[in-house]
């Protein structure tokens, strides 16, 4: 099973809401990411986690704040987004960061910051 | 840093045409992945390549791993509709340091199948 899951399937947020995205994988994995995706182009990583420790953010404003509760759950806060946040949210699991050779993806979720 | 130079940009081909497209880039990467994505969806992986010449096929998908590990190249037979997505290259350099858990991708290959 390489099911990555992911909630909601669309977000609709005003900017001075705070909302969260949440992922979630069975498959065993030790290492989960966030990336951002905008239309036509290829997914931007924000956030690394390996052993449900933040290794890598890419200089991700701190209006995105992950959140990794356990080795199957990844969450992403979100919070004064601003409109150019909207994009598709994807979440990846690989078995561990030093064997990310085949990261997973899940469906990702549509935001519109409005 | 890093870049995957992928071509073409998009291509327009008549179901049961062969498809192919390619990743260069001007660094050694140990690792190439293609995904494919339908819209609306996350990435799905296609086929993983671990090997310099390496070739490996996926039913009617068939990569190879560069000789040099510049490149990459993904062949689509027979195509049909349901190939219809963006297609995307990526590649894991190992290079240590700052460089685990980070794939870098190409700018992706818009394919459209016309019955």
């Amino acid at each position: 099973d390489t099911e990555v899951t992911q909630t909601p399937k669309h977000l609709v947020m005003g900017m001075t809401n705070k909302k969260s995205l949440k992922c979630e994988q069975h498959m065993g994995h030790r290492a989960m990411y966030w990336y951002k995706q905008k239309a036509k182009k290829p997914p931007e990583l924000m956030f690394v986690y390996s052993y449900e420790k933040l290794s890598i953010n890419e200089s991700v404003p701190s209006r995105f704040s992950p959140e990794c509760p356990n080795s199957s759950l990844l969450n992403l806060h979100l919070h004064a987004l601003q409109p150019e946040d909207s994009a598709l949210y994807l979440c990846a699991s690989s078995q561990e960061i030093l064997r990310v050779y085949e990261q997973y993806f899940g469906p990702g979720t549509r935001l519109t910051v409005t | 840093g890093q870049q995957l130079n992928q071509s073409p940009q998009s291509m327009f081909i008549q179901e049961g045409e062969d498809v192919s497209m390619n990743c260069t880039s001007s660094s050694i990467f140990n690792t190439w992945l293609w995904y494919k994505q339908d819209p609306g969806e996350g990435p799905v992986l296609l086929i993983a390549l671990y090997k310099a010449g390496e070739l490996t096929s996926n039913g009617r998908l068939t990569a190879q791993f560069g000789i040099t590990r510049k490149d990459s190249f993904l062949n689509i037979s027979a195509s049909i509709p349901s190939d219809v997505g963006i297609y995307f290259c990526a590649g894991y350099a190992n290079a240590g340091g700052t460089s685990y858990g980070k794939l870098t991708f190409g700018q992706g290959t818009i394919l459209t199948v016309h019955p």
